[in-house]
């Protein structure tokens, strides 16, 4: 079965640095790679996604995440952290035949002023 | 705002009673999702339904039971509720066009609590 592994289950970062959020999969196909994010009570909103095209994924917000198959990784990262990045960020992974997705544990990110 | 309509948003009962959870999916959307989202768990696929056929099945429980109707609305049923069936119950959409996982648009969530 398929699994994303989150590195980390809080994050806190200054406002205005470097925002590293850690997955890594199992897979043995090339997976779709997703990252999705959830502000306080509200749904889960898809930040990126992979699907083969690029390794690196440009997602909304000035997120991004590269996808290495060697370190079977798709870390997010942001370069510059806003207040309004506080949320808890899943990385979620399918199989290209499969629709459904398997969530990590999440990561809960707070920002420091 | 997803476009996902769940309802209600919360929900209070006791050990042993039957719910009904109701999702409205996004115009043209014919694939429901629903998952279950609790601290001790994470987020845990449940079931989908694409255009009224069951199309797959995760860690749901014989106890909880749904299904997709003609106009792709799909409750979700959960009957002799336990104290651990307490979370927050997600529904989500997608047009699923054959292409591959796209992006799934959530609800807000029912907030289900038994006591």
């Amino acid at each position: 079965a398929q699994s994303v592994t989150q590195l980390g289950s809080h994050v806190s970062v200054s406002e205005g640095a470097l925002v590293l959020l850690r997955c890594n999969y199992s897979s043995s196909v090339p997976p779709y790679l997703f990252w999705y994010v959830q502000y306080p009570n509200q749904g889960l909103q898809l930040l990126l996604k992979y699907t083969s095209a690029a390794t690196l994924v440009k997602g909304i917000n000035g997120f991004e995440a590269e996808f290495k198959k060697s370190e079977t990784s798709f870390h997010l990262t942001k370069p510059s952290a806003h207040m309004s990045d506080a949320a808890e960020y899943f990385c979620a992974v399918s199989k290209s035949n499969d629709y459904k997705l398997s969530f990590g544990a999440g990561t809960t990110v707070t920002v420091r002023a | 705002d997803s476009g996902v309509t769940q309802t209600p948003k919360h929900l209070i009962t006791a050990t042993g009673q039957r719910v009904t959870l109701r999702c409205s999916p996004r115009s043209g959307d014919l694939s429901v999702y629903w998952y279950q989202q609790s601290l001790d768990q994470g987020l845990q696929f449940l079931i989908q339904y694409y255009n009224g056929e069951e199309r797959a099945k995760g860690n749901i429980l014989e106890r909880f039971s749904a299904q997709q109707f003609p106009d792709l609305h799909s409750e979700l049923n959960l009957s002799s509720l336990e104290l651990g069936d307490s979370a927050l119950y997600f529904c989500a959409s997608s047009v699923d066009l054959g292409a591959g996982p796209g992006e799934l648009f959530f609800g807000e969530g029912s907030r289900l609590t038994v006591l």
